[in-house]
């Protein structure tokens, strides 16, 4: 069972910022969070991940909530590239380790 | 821009055929992972090894044969597939286990 919950799709106007959001209530200590998308047939594309701390990569930033029950994907400034589906993942490192992806958020960027 | 291959890109095959998959990494990535997607659903994760080793099979019947002859190369063997078995076949490497995952672009199979 994916251990996140992601809005099924959104929208986002070009050049606007898009924030995609992630309830992630039963992550573990150990847990980090990993963004990903999927650009239609193409293999998945790591975006970012995090712990604990706010992240920014060239791609986009990772805000997570004090409690760490959550937390949101931004692209500051959205194109038409950027249609794709949003995966948001938690998982933990060394052997433990098992991405499981859920259903994602469709994220269709217009003009 | 990926450093991982995939081939064929695309597969169409029989139910009594026996055809492979083959993915490569040049990455010096130590763990490698097959997954299925099927259409309109999830990506299962399949099977995962690390230093050739496997380390995860995720229930996948018998007709998926994994083969991880190095730490470069992984094969997944087909044999006398379902049409339900149609899939994009994805496969992925991360430096280490739950590192992030640089994935392939897959192969499209088709079985008829």
């Amino acid at each position: 069972d994916a251990k996140t919950t992601q809005p099924p799709s959104m929208d986002c106007a070009e050049g606007r910022a898009a924030n995609l959001p992630c309830n992630h209530s039963t992550i573990s200590g150990n847990e980090y969070v990993y963004w990903y998308r999927q650009i239609h047939s193409q293999g998945p594309q790591y975006i970012i991940h995090g712990l604990k701390n706010n992240e920014t990569n060239e791609m986009a930033s990772l805000i997570i909530t004090e409690d760490r029950k959550s937390s949101t994907l931004i692209l500051p400034h959205a194109t038409l590239r950027d249609t794709a589906v949003y995966y948001c993942i938690v998982g933990s490192t060394g052997t433990a380790s098992k991405l499981t992806f859920g259903t994602g958020t469709r994220l269709q960027v217009t003009l | 821009e990926t450093g991982v291959t995939q081939t064929p890109r695309h597969l169409v095959m029989g139910m009594t055929n026996k055809k492979s998959l083959k993915c490569e990494q040049h990455l010096g990535h130590n763990a490698m992972y097959w997954y299925k997607q099927s259409a309109k659903k999830p990506l299962e994760l399949m099977f995962v090894y690390n230093f050739k080793e496997q380390t995860e099979n995720n229930s996948v019947p018998s007709r998926f044969s994994p083969e991880c002859p190095n730490s470069s190369h992984l094969f997944l063997h087909l044999h006398t597939l379902q049409p339900e078995d149609s899939a994009l076949y994805l496969c992925a490497s991360s430096q280490d286990l739950g590192e992030r995952q640089l994935f392939g672009p897959g192969t499209r199979l088709t079985v008829l």
